[in-house]
């Protein structure tokens, strides 16, 4: 099945700077990539994602950039504001009959004033 | 604009009790329905899904149990509680577009 490793576990960035989190994936087959950012105590919401066929995608200060190849893909936040600080969860899936998300372990962001 | 709900809010349980979560979506037809549980400060793991009424895959062996009764409900059930039964249960549905989006989530704690 997919794994998907995800670093790092804490980041923490001054605001205004930008932040980078990274995650790997095991399944050649996979091709598609949401990432989620999860409040404290909230449910996961969808912020940025990515298909196989697209190797960047950018929604005002998110980015998302797809390397198939290395199987990597990465969350890129520019501008950061305090409002960013969050868990944030990558994930992985073939999309077949159903999206079986396999996720990472998190990053847990803090923007410091 | 589709909702999805999720009932109850939080949940204390003693040890060997049963449980049952429902998961309800407004607003589609026919969506894929999943079940998620997140361990405090961890990841989400996926527990089951559901393509149709009445289907339901596995994903994790445990004593949870999935049922989708109707097209647009999900329950996860227990006979039995146990400790490591205790998280964050979260119902998430997609409709062939493969972004999931979740609900608010059943914080279950087990005593």
């Amino acid at each position: 099945g997919e794994n998907v490793e995800q670093h790092p576990s804490t980041l923490s960035v001054q605001e205004g700077d930008s932040a980078v989190i990274k995650c790997t994936y095991s399944d050649s087959a996979s091709n598609y990539f949401p990432w989620y950012k999860q409040e404290l105590g909230k449910r996961p919401q969808l912020i940025i994602d990515i298909r196989s066929n697209v190797g960047e995608k950018k929604d005002q200060r998110i980015a998302v950039t797809l390397n198939k190849t290395a199987k990597h893909f990465s969350l890129h936040i520019t501008e950061t504001q305090p409002e960013d600080s969050a868990v944030y969860f990558c994930a992985a899936t073939y999309t077949g009959t159903a999206s079986k998300l396999t996720f990472g372990t998190g990053t847990r962001l803090q923007v410091t004033l | 604009s589709q909702t999805i709900h999720q009932w109850p809010a939080t949940l204390v349980q003693p040890v060997g009790s049963p449980l049952s979560l429902e998961c309800t979506v407004e607003g589609t037809s026919n969506p894929n329905l999943y079940w998620y549980r997140q361990a405090a400060g961890r990841g989400l793991q996926l527990l089951f899904y559901s393509v149709g009424i009445g289907q339901i895959s596995s994903e994790v062996p445990q004593n949870l149990s999935a049922s989708r009764p109707q097209d647009r409900q999900f329950i996860l059930s227990s006979k039995k509680l146990l400790l490591s039964d205790s998280g964050f249960y979260l119902c998430a549905w997609e409709r062939g577009q493969e972004t999931q989006y979740f609900g608010p989530g059943t914080r279950l704690l087990v005593l």
